[in-house]
C-alpha cells in the first residue's frame, strides 16, 4: 500500500531554516506529484507547492515562493521540502501528500516548532 | 485566487441523522472540487474527487453533489466515527486552495 512516511517534529528559533523529508513506498515515485501542504495550530490547511516526480518541475504558492524550495532524491523515493527565515507564523504541522490534482494519500505530517 | 466558503461552521448531529455540508466557490471551479475529512491528531483523507466520485474506499454513505460555484456533501446516516472537520479543495484554479471547514460533532 502507499506508505508517505516523515521526518520527526522539530524546533528551530526564528530566522533559521527547516528541511523536512517524506520517503514514499508502494507505488512508482517517478508517476505523481508530491504536494506540501501546512496546517497551523487549530487552523485549516494551506496549500505550499508541488514538485514533480516524473521530471522536477515545481509549482509554488506565490506567499511561499521566496522561502521555500522543494527537492527530490527519486533513488531515495524521498521529497523534501525547506524553508527559510523562519517566524512564530510557521509553527504549523507540514504535509507531503501524493497527488496529481487531487491528494489521495498524505505523510503522517511533521510539527515544526518555531521558538527561541 | 479562488476563495471557497464553508457553511456552516459547526454540525452538530446524532447518529443515524443525515449531514448537509455546503461549499461555495468565488468564481466557477466545474466540478474540480474535492472533500477531505480531518480527525483529531490525524492527517486529512480524501473522501470525493471531482465533485461526486468517491475515493477508493469511502463507504457509499458518503456523496457528494454540485458544479460550478455551489457544492454539497451529504452523510447519509452519521456515524459516531464520522465526528471531524470535513474540507473542501478546488484544483481548477492556481493555486489550488482549501475552504475553512465544517465541524461535524456527533451528539
Amino acid at each position: 500500500q502507499v506508505q508517505l512516511v516523515q521526518s520527526g517534529p522539530d524546533v528551530k528559533p526564528p530566522g533559521a531554516s527547516v528541511k523536512v523529508s517524506c520517503t514514499a513506498a508502494g507505488y512508482n515515485f517517478s508517476s505523481y506529484v508530491m504536494h506540501w501542504v501546512r496546517q497551523a495550530p487549530g487552523q485549516g490547511l494551506e496549500w505550499m507547492g508541488w514538485i514533480s516526480g516524473y521530471n522536477g518541475v515545481r509549482n509554488y504558492a506565490q506567499k511561499f515562493r521566496s522561502r521555500v524550495t522543494l527537492t527530490q532524491d527519486t533513488s531515495a523515493t524521498t521529497a523534501y521540502m525547506e524553508l527559510t527565515s523562519l517566524t512564530s507564523d510557521d509553527t504549523a504541522v507540514y504535509y507531503c501528500a501524493r497527488g496529481d490534482d487531487y491528494l489521495d494519500n498524505w505523510g503522517q505530517g511533521t510539527l515544526v516548532t518555531v521558538s527561541s | 485566487e479562488i476563495v471557497l466558503t464553508q457553511s456552516p461552521a459547526t454540525l452538530s448531529l446524532s447518529p443515524g441523522e443525515r449531514a448537509t455540508l455546503s461549499c461555495r466557490a468565488s468564481q466557477s471551479v466545474s466540478n474540480h472540487l474535492a472533500w477531505y475529512q480531518q480527525k483529531p491528531g490525524q492527517a486529512p483523507r480524501l473522501l470525493i474527487y471531482d465533485a461526486s466520485d468517491r475515493a477508493t474506499g469511502v463507504p457509499p454513505s458518503f456523496s457528494g453533489s454540485g458544479s460550478g460555484t455551489d457544492f454539497t456533501l451529504t452523510i447519509s446516516s452519521l456515524e459516531p466515527d464520522d465526528a471531524a472537520i470535513y474540507y473542501c479543495q478546488q484544483r481548477d484554479n492556481w493555486p489550488p486552495t482549501f475552504g475553512p471547514g465544517t465541524k461535524v460533532d456527533i451528539k
